[in-house]
């Protein structure tokens, strides 16, 4: 099983510019999640998806969009990059749509906004 | 919201020796504490949980206590090895499909 797939693991924008971040899980977990990592400032929730066609914010989400379309694929958008949104992103999925239960997560995407 | 604090935000030590690493969290509603580990360049992965019914949980030389009256919460790494060098998250979470993580510590272990 490859677990979770994030793609690009590397990109560069311009300030304005849009971009998706892929992410793909096979594991069938229901719960799918954006995190956000930068330095100091541990993890943070951007977006989280407790099922296809159910999305709901988290602590950061200005700026974010998502879409749970089918169980497996859960992209984060970035509409308009700005400076503030460079950072290291990380997809995570878990078994089930409660609270308690292993977040399995992806390599990470790092992503520099000029 | 929740909030978790976690401290130290780095931790040197040598071979052989323990480490601790403390968490407090502010919802008295929280009833999920896992700890992550984070290799670099890698994403974070699970190395224990405990839950809010228990106070304490071992796993090797991994052990994870839970004081809920005070709302905190500590990982202890006995025997520390070169390979337990990474940085550690402490998270909490509450009844609505979320984790608020703690902002991390660097543990480095000198052999």
């Amino acid at each position: 099983n490859a677990g979770v797939t994030q793609t690009p693991k590397f990109q560069v924008l311009k300030t304005g510019q849009s971009m998706t971040l892929q992410c793909a899980q096979d594991m069938n977990h229901e719960y799918m999640s954006w995190y956000r990592q930068d330095p100091g400032m541990g993890l943070r929730l951007i977006h989280y998806s407790v099922g296809a066609g159910i999305t709901d914010q988290g602590e950061v989400p200005n700026g974010y969009n998502v879409s749970r379309s089918t169980t497996e694929d859960f992209p984060l958008r970035l509409l308009s990059a700005a400076p503030s949104q460079t950072s290291v992103y990380f997809c995570a999925s878990k078994a089930g749509q409660g609270n308690t239960g292993e977040l399995f997560f992806g390599e990470g995407s790092r992503l520099t906004v000029l | 919201g929740e909030n978790v604090e976690q401290h130290p935000s780095t931790l040197s030590v040598q071979e052989g020796d323990s480490a601790v690493i403390k968490c407090t969290y502010s919802d008295s509603a929280s009833n999920y504490f896992p700890w992550y580990k984070q290799e670099l360049g890698k994403g974070p992965q699970l190395i224990i949980d405990i839950r809010s019914n228990v106070g304490e949980k071992k796993d090797q030389r991994i052990a994870v206590t839970l004081n809920k009256t005070a709302k905190h919460f500590s990982l202890h790494i006995t025997e520390t090895q070169p390979e337990d060098s990474a940085v550690y998250f402490c998270a909490a979470s509450t009844g609505y499909s979320t984790l608020t993580f703690g902002k991390g510590t660097m543990l480095l272990v000198s052999p």
